[in-house]
């Protein structure tokens, strides 16, 4: 049984470009959601996807977008990078759409300069 | 609102030292009730979870019991291992949400 995935590990990126982070569920896992963990502080919840379709959003702008393909990986873009995107960023799998039995993956690290 | 409040650190102990970490949570309902870990470099592990009051997770050595009257989840072990150095999480979940609202962090450093 994999884990999650995460690719790539670390990223530097210029400020007003955009990104692509990718992330593979683990096997058996239907959902996938993304956090943000700035430097020094707890995750944040960004969005999850359930099916293909987004279930559920945090307080993220819609620069923030994600997909989910029918394999149930997911990618996670950002438009217009600002420096304050610069942060770790957490893809975890579970098998329900509650968030229960996450499983994380060892995320991406996004530095913008 | 709904938040979790873990004491912050960076805290360093001795190896074999006793370990407790402070979380508390405001929340509707009963949420479920999360310890995380990070290691240097790494993702989160879960490491302990409650799913109602009076609970007591436990694992590794670590354990937490959901105490409702006090809206706590304190973390503890009795006798920590330099492999015990980590960033703790404590989080907590809403019944059917989809969203982990996670603490601050707090760094552990273990001497040897």
């Amino acid at each position: 049984e994999t884990g999650v995935t995460q690719s790539p590990t670390h990223l530097i990126k210029t400020r007003g470009q955009q990104v692509t982070l990718r992330c593979s569920s683990q096997s058996g896992h239907n959902t996938v959601s993304w956090y943000q963990q700035a430097l020094g502080q707890g995750p944040q919840f960004i969005f999850q996807y359930y099916r293909e379709e987004e279930n559920g959003r945090g307080n993220f702008p819609p620069r923030f977008s994600g997909l989910q393909f029918p394999n149930y990986s997911s990618e996670l873009n950002v438009n217009a990078l600002e420096l304050d995107d610069s942060a770790l960023y957490l893809c975890a799998s579970s098998p329900a759409i509650t968030g229960d039995g996450y499983t994380f993956g060892s995320g991406t690290r996004l530095t913008v300069v | 609102g709904n938040s979790v409040t873990q004491m912050e650190g960076p805290v360093t102990l001795s190896e074999e030292a006793f370990l407790t970490i402070n979380c508390t949570y405001t929340a509707t309902g009963y949420p479920s009730l999360f310890w995380y870990v990070q290691y240097p470099g790494e993702g989160l592990q879960l490491l302990l979870k409650a799913t109602k009051a009076d609970d007591k997770g436990s694992n590794k050595g670590f354990e937490a019991t959901y105490r409702k009257e006090t809206t706590s989840f304190h973390l503890e072990k009795g006798s920590v291992q330099v492999s015990d150095s980590a960033v703790y999480f404590c989080a907590r979940l809403r019944g059917g949400s989809e969203k982990l609202v996670f603490g601050k962090g707090m760094k552990l450093t273990v001497n040897p």
